[in-house]
This record gives C-alpha cells, structure tokens and sequence, in this order.
C-alpha cells in the first residue's frame, strides 16, 4: 500500500524555466509535508516543509504548495539551474508527528542546459 | 556543524554472512532513524530511537535485524543472516527529537550489496 505516490519517475526542464515536481498522498492523518533532495552517492536533503495548517511556503527560488482536499502537494522550483539536477523525494508524517516519514518513489529532475 | 556520519561507505558479503553498520548522529539529537532504502524505491523507516529507547520497530524484520543505541548517541545496525533481498542503501538520519515538526538529516548511507 503505498501511501505516498510520485507518479512521475523522470522529469525534464529546461535552464531558466519552472520545474514543478508532484505529490499525492492517501493518508487523511498524514499533517507533516517534507521534500527532500538526493545527489548520486549521498544522504537525501532537507529542501523544504509544509504544515497541513498552511497551503503555502516559499524558500528563495523553492515553493511548496498543499492541497488538503486533493491530497495533494507540489513543488515548484524557479528559475530551474543545473546544480537542481537530482532525485526529489516526497515524504510526509502523520498528526502527532513522532516524525514517522513516509516517502515516495522519488522523481529524477534533469535541467537541461 | 558536523553531519550524520556513517561507516562503512561500501560493503560486499555473501548471503547468509553477517554485517553490521555504525551511525554517530549530529550533536544533540535525540532521535535517530534507520532507513532501507532499495533501488528505485524511497527510503523506508526500519527503527526510530528516542534516546537510547525504541519509538518504533514495526517495519524491522526482527528475525535476522537488530539495533541498538546504548547511551543514547551513536548505533548499529546488525544483519544476521544476510539475505539476497537485503542489498541496498541503509541510510541514518536524526533530528532534535519528536515535539513538533523537525526536519530529518541524513548521513551519505551504506551501500550493502549480497552475493
């Protein structure tokens, strides 16, 4: 049963242009949102976060957006740069937290120069 | 501030064969996961300690898995027997501990492959 769900497993964008990167999720409980960056060969990394209260939250050129009643969270990514090329990871945690991440397949964002 | 720092990078055996990984989490974080993570796959939580106490071990395959973390900083994660199925990526992670919403850090992982 696979709670979290990134259904593209490869996306290509241009230099410059927006990367929207997408989520869905199947557990009304989960109230924690977390995207995540991985490099070849290394850890994945803390990119950025959204609490079920919020439908929104920005971090210089990342943004994340939430969409409760869709079950749904993207995020998007302007302007895409090279150095954006990496597997983003969805995950989320569910009400009451205990940090108990549920992840996605991952998608693979290539920046094409 | 140093990351999650994790030993050995690689590691070959054979199946049936017994392993082990060692995880030293960022300073002052209570909590520390490990994750399996299998190719193509996203990683999946196998053990959360808060302190040196288990939160959670429903997904640890307890019949051939085990962990520990004495005193509460560094762990183990031990594999004994080694099955095929056990090839991938076991990833470490920690945060400041389990009130509110804290981000996950993660170490660069051990890559276990069985022969």
């Amino acid at each position: 049963d696979q709670q979290v769900k990134q259904n593209s497993p490869s996306l290509s964008v241009q230099e410059g242009r927006i990367s929207i990167l997408n989520c869905d999720y199947t557990n009304s409980m989960f109230d924690y949102f977390l995207w995540y960056k991985k490099y070849p060969a290394e850890g994945p990394t803390f990119l950025i976060s959204i609490s079920s209260i919020k439908d929104k939250n920005e971090d210089g050129r990342f943004t994340v957006f939430l969409n409760k009643s869709a079950k749904h969270l993207s995020l998007h990514i302007v302007p895409s740069q090279p150095g954006d090329s990496a597997v983003y990871f969805c995950a989320a945690s569910p009400l009451g937290g205990a940090q108990k991440l549920v992840f996605g397949q991952g998608t693979r964002l290539t920046i094409n120069p | 501030e140093a990351g999650v720092a994790q030993s050995p990078r690689y590691k070959i055996i054979e199946k049936r064969q017994s392993v082990a990984f060692w995880c030293n989490p960022i300073s002052g974080h209570a909590t520390l996961y490990w994750y399996q993570q299998i190719l193509g796959q996203g990683p999946k939580l196998l053990i959360q300690f808060q302190n040196n106490g288990v939160v959670d071990d429903s997904q640890l395959p307890k019949d051939r898995f085990s962990a520990e973390r004495l005193k509460g900083v560094d762990s183990t994660l031990k594999i004994q027997p080694a099955k095929l199925e056990d090839s991938a990526v076991y990833l470490c992670a920690s945060s400041l501990g389990l009130l509110g919403n804290q981000p996950q850090h993660f170490g660069d992982g051990t890559r276990l492959s069985i022969l």
